[in-house]
């Protein structure tokens, strides 16, 4: 099985900046099979990026992934006050979900 | 427009079996290369991967539960089911169910979400 580490699990930043959070896996994965998602609170997850790189419908630009192997990493280039969450990443050849990172106000 | 949306018991008892029903609108679990997932959140903890369904019945599970779970379809009536056996109070969490989309070149997603159902675990 797949392990996500998700290593920052808080990540304390203000509007305008950047912020990055990073996924590293266990063993090589596609970069095919890497999603990444946001979640609120009472809220479902929200897909944001897969196959690495690919914004879901909907999604502004200010959101972008990358990567390769095992290190993947989700950039929000200028953080708007709705961005504030937790975000998973999830890779989709044994389907396992990393632990989350929250981002917080700072 | 997909929508999914789970249903079931609030509270199940130690020991107990938990069925889960994901009721689905917008398409259809017969067309080739549809799947339905069902992913699990204690409260305040991180989403954990439980099992998937294709079109084909073919099913997949968390290595973790693979004995505890089962999942499977009825297509006529637009649902897909979760069974968990022997709940324990650890198993107290939101389970939601998704719709798995295929993008092309390989890529697939957890494209749109049921709002989940909560289940709680306790004598």
């Amino acid at each position: 099985e797949i392990v996500l580490t998700q290593s920052a699990g808080t990540l304390s930043l203000s509007p305008g900046e950047r912020a990055t959070l990073s996924c590293r896996a266990s063993q090589s994965v596609s970069s095919n099979y890497l999603v990444w998602y946001q979640q609120k609170p009472g809220q479902a997850p929200r897909l944001l990026i897969y196959g690495a790189s690919n914004r879901a419908t909907g999604i502004p630009d200010r959101f972008s992934g990358s990567g390769s192997g095992t290190d993947f990493t989700l950039t929000i280039s200028r953080l708007e006050p709705e961005d504030f969450a937790v975000y998973y990443c999830q890779q989709f050849s044994s389907w396992t979900f990393g632990q989350g990172t929250k981002l917080e106000m700072k | 427009q997909i929508t999914l949306k789970e249903s079931g018991p609030m509270l199940v008892k130690p020991t107990q079996t938990l069925t889960l029903t994901c009721s689905i609108s917008g398409f259809s679990l017969s067309p080739s290369g549809v799947a339905v997932g069902w992913i699990r959140q204690p409260p305040g903890k991180a989403l954990e991967w439980l099992a998937l369904i294709f079109w084909d019945d073919d099913t997949r599970y968390s290595p973790s539960l693979i004995h505890r779970l089962t999942v499977s379809k009825d297509t006529s009536k637009n649902q897909v089911f979760l069974t968990m056996t022997n709940m324990d109070p650890v198993d107290t969490a939101t389970y939601f169910c998704a719709h798995r989309e295929y993008f092309g070149d390989l890529m697939f997603a957890f494209d749109v979400w049921g709002p989940g159902t909560a289940v709680a675990v306790s004598s």
